[in-house]
């Protein structure tokens, strides 16, 4: 079946601009995550979803970012005012149910999205 | 805070080599331990887990035991073979606040393997 998919897989950025990843989860999947990969790092929790209510957003670097997941399916990471330091890869994940207690749901991944802020 | 140490690329091995990468970490909490695996152009897959001490993750060939006495969580295979290039990344996760879905990642470790 389908994976979770992103797009754009690429996108350059001029310093300033505002910029919109798309996240399109695997069908039926409940939590969403988003994750940043900077160059020679591991990836870097963002913000976590369970359907359409942002639960957590203690990652997310500055005001600058801002998520969302209005419908519970697909989800928008959007970045205003682009710098430098905000080129990275862009991970995102789905897992089918809520994550809750200890049992750990298995974060199945996207391809990402590779930004280059110039 | 929690973090992964993991061994630093990359690393190069003939095809049927044995295979290390070691992974050692710090946490806040009881962690549960992961590897995923990212080929190049595909997302980040989970190779295996662990989420107790003396567990044993097992997947494709690949074991890692969570070794609590030593916080390490280190990737082992018999016999890689070329179709095992990619990237390794450690992982781990802790239960906080009623749930424990935060990974927490290394720096990933390049491994090539040639025919």
């Amino acid at each position: 079946g389908a994976g979770v998919s992103q797009s754009p897989r690429y996108k350059v950025a001029k310093r300033g601009q505002d910029v919109a990843l798309r996240c399109d989860p695997i069908s039926g999947h409940v939590s969403l995550f988003w994750y940043q990969q900077a160059l020679g790092q591991g990836p870097e929790f963002l913000t976590y979803f369970q359907n359409e209510a942002q639960l957590d957003k203690s990652g997310l670097p500055s005001d600058r970012f801002f998520a969302e997941r209005p419908e519970g399916s697909v989800s928008t990471l959007k970045i205003q005012r682009t710098q430098q330091e905000d080129s990275a890869v862009y991970l995102c994940a789905s897992s089918l149910r809520r994550m809750q207690g200890v049992s750990q749901e298995t974060q199945y991944f996207g391809p990402g999205t590779r930004l280059l802020v110039l | 805070g929690d973090s992964v140490t993991q061994m630093e690329g990359p690393v190069t091995l003939s095809e049927e080599a044995f295979l290390t990468i070691n992974c050692t970490y710090t946490a806040t909490g009881y962690p549960s331990l992961f590897w995923y695996v990212q080929y190049p152009g595909e997302g980040l897959q989970l190779l295996l887990k662990a989420t107790k001490a003396d567990d044993k993750g097992s997947n494709k060939g690949f074991e890692a035991t969570y070794r609590k006495e030593t916080t390490s969580f280190h990737l082992e295979k018999g016999s890689v073979q070329v179709s095992d290039s990619a990237v390794y990344f450690c992982a781990l996760s802790v239960h906080s606040g009623g749930s424990n879905y935060k990974l927490t990642f290394g720096k990933g470790t390049l491994l090539t393997v040639n025919p």
